[in-house]
Parts: C-alpha cells; structure tokens; sequence
C-alpha cells in the first residue's frame, strides 16, 4: 500500500494567514493526487483532484501543487469558514488517505 | 442535484449484523462507481473498497474482506454496505462516495455518514 504522511498534524493560525500542508507518499503517484475539508459531522468535501485542479465551486483561495510524492495544499488567505480538518488520497492504485490535518483558530 | 443519501444511525450488539443503504438520485447510478469509507471516532478517513455499479463487482481493501460485503439495487439506484458478525471495534461513521473518472477518480459526492455503534 501506498502511504500518506501529512504534516503538520495540527496546525493554528488565525484569520487572514496564508496556511501549507504537505503531504508526502512512499512512492511516486504521479498527480494522482486529491484534497478533502472535513468540518466536524459533515462529510469530506472535494477541494482539490489531480493536484492542482480546483473542483468546480472552491473559493480561488485554495491551490494544490506538487506532483510525484510530494505535494502541497495552500490556503492564501485563511477565512473563518476554513477551519476544519484537511486530509489528502492518492487514487494511483487503492486508494489511501493521509491521516489528516486539523486547522484551528489561534 | 446530484445526492447521495444514506439511511439511519444504528445501534446493534456484538455479534448481530448490520446494513446500511446509500441512495444515490441526479444522476445515472451505472455510470459512476460508488466506494465506502470507515471513520472511526476521532479517527481520520478509511478507504473501505468500491463497488463497480455496472456490473456489481466489488473490491474489497486490506483489513475489510470476510465479514463485509458490498452490493447493490440498481433499480432502485442503492448500494448497500453489510457487516456481519459485529465488533465493538466496527463502531464507525460509513460514508458512501461516488467515483469520478473524469477528475481522476476522486470522490465529488459523499452521502452524510451512517454512524454504526456497537456495544452489548
């Protein structure tokens, strides 16, 4: 299997920062590559697919980058709304996820 | 719209079984497959396996073969999740979500989680 390492963990930042989590596979996935926002008892949302493509209704604010094993997930300026928790799949071969980021108000 | 509704929370007892629905409507159900995914309390996200919605077969991740099983009525548009032989360790949100292969297989609609709790 093909793991995902995301880093940081947690993450505390305030309104108006710009935010990265990085996440980093055991193997090359090409850009195989998606990002989820999770808010708490609500399902994962699609921001991100094929690492940088930004799914149809995502603010601008958000952008992927990376490609091979490691990628990116920024937030360019955080909004109140963005505080949640954030994971990453691969979709190369069985999917896996990342084991999440959770973004918190400082 | 494109939704993926799923049916209710349930509490069963170690031992019993459980299945969960996911309806899907806006949208046509053979054309797109359907995964599943574990979230355990306060855990992250868990791929589960995928069901192909064309012709029924399953694919079953490391750790989820034996006492789960994926199916499906497609003419009523459902897929169905079933544990058998529950655990207290099966205690979960299970979330269906559709695949799409035109954005490299990610997963665009989620239903809105069944949470399983099992305990005697």
């Amino acid at each position: 299997d093909i793991q995902l390492t995301q880093s940081p963990s947690f993450l505390s930042a305030s309104v108006g920062d710009r935010v990265t989590i990085t996440c980093r596979a055991s193997q090359g996935i090409s850009s195989y590559l998606a990002w989820y926002q999770q808010k708490p008892g609500k399902a994962p949302k699609l921001l991100i697919y094929a690492a940088s493509t930004l799914q149809s209704g995502v603010p601008s604010r958000f952008s992927g980058s990376g490609s091979g094993t490691e990628f990116t997930l920024t937030i360019s300026s955080l909004q109140p709304e963005d505080f949640a928790t954030y994971y990453c799949q691969q979709l190369n071969s069985y999917p896996t996820f990342g084991q999440g980021t959770k973004l918190e108000i400082k | 719209q494109v939704q993926l509704v799923q049916s209710g929370s349930e509490l069963k007892k170690p031992g019993a079984s459980v299945k969960v629905s996911c309806k899907a409507s806006g949208y046509t159900f053979t054309s797109y497959a359907m995964n599943w995914v574990r979230q355990a309390p306060g855990q992250g996200l868990e791929w589960m396996g995928w069901i192909n919605t064309n012709t029924g077969n399953p694919t079953y991740a490391q750790g989820f073969t034996g006492r789960f099983v994926f199916s499906l009525d497609t003419s009523v548009s459902t897929a169905y999740l079933q544990i058998s032989s529950l655990k207290a360790e099966d205690t979960a949100v299970y979330y269906c979500a559709r695949v799409n292969d035109y954005i490299w297989g990610s997963y665009d609609y989620w239903g809105q989680g069944t949470l399983v709790t099992v305990s005697s």
